[in-house]
């Protein structure tokens, strides 16, 4: 089966500038998570979608960050505008969980952002 | 509020030896206690998945053990060769979240 695919794989932006990440998951998983990795550091989770609805975003920094999952499917991350600390690799990952008992989560090989 | 710790930080090994990582998780209500590898500049590969009513899991040289009572981990690496050389993290899955530790980072010299 295709894995988790993301895009772009790096990005560099200037600070105050925007930025979107894309996300399309493994057919048919429900869960869709948004991970924030800074170097050295272990991944941080930003945002967790089931189907269309969000089930945690607590550590989603709101006033700048914002993300969607079009219907139940693809999603989106957008940063605007970006500061300096939001440099970091973006990792999206999705889950069968909670249908079906299969709670195993997959990841993509991330997006990596450079804010100059 | 669940949280992960993994020790050691840094591992260094010769190759063939025999190496333990160990994972460490606050909240035993979990559902799964997932172990990843992180090779630089990649995204993470599943390597090992224990559900909550089992206690090992095991793959090829590796093997992942679950104490849920103690809320430990571990992931025991046999043979350790130079393409072993990587990030393991461990992730704790429980109350809807997945929940990661910072990682080991192995290096097997050869």
């Amino acid at each position: 089966e295709a894995g988790v695919a993301q895009s772009p794989r790096y990005k560099i932006i200037e600070k105050r500038q925007s930025v979107a990440f894309w996300c399309n998951p493994i057919s048919g998983h429900a869960t869709l998570y948004w991970y924030q990795q800074i170097l050295g550091q272990g991944p941080k989770l930003l945002i967790q979608f089931q189907n269309n609805g969000v089930v945690d975003d607590s550590q989603l920094p709101k006033d700048r960050f914002s993300a969607e999952r079009l219907k139940g499917v693809d999603s989106t991350l957008k940063i605007q505008p970006a500061k300096l600390e939001d440099s970091a690799v973006y990792l999206c990952a999705s889950s069968p969980w909670p249908v079906g008992g299969n709670t195993e989560a997959f990841f993509g090989q991330g997006t990596r952002l450079t804010v100059v | 509020k669940q949280e992960v710790t993994q020790i050691p930080a840094a591992l260094s090994v010769p190759e063939g030896e025999n190496l333990v990582l160990n994972c460490s998780f606050t909240d035993s209500a979990i559902y799964n206690l997932q172990w990843f590898r992180q090779d630089p500049g990649k995204g993470l590969t599943s390597l090992l998945l224990i559900q909550s009513s089992q206690r090992e899991q095991t793959s090829g040289r590796l093997n992942a053990s679950l104490d849920k009572s103690s809320g430990r981990s571990t992931l025991y690496i046999a043979a350790s060769q130079p393409g072993d050389s990587a990030t393991y993290l461990c992730a704790a899955l429980g109350g809807n979240k997945l929940v990661f530790g910072a990682g080991t980072i192995l290096r097997v010299k050869s």
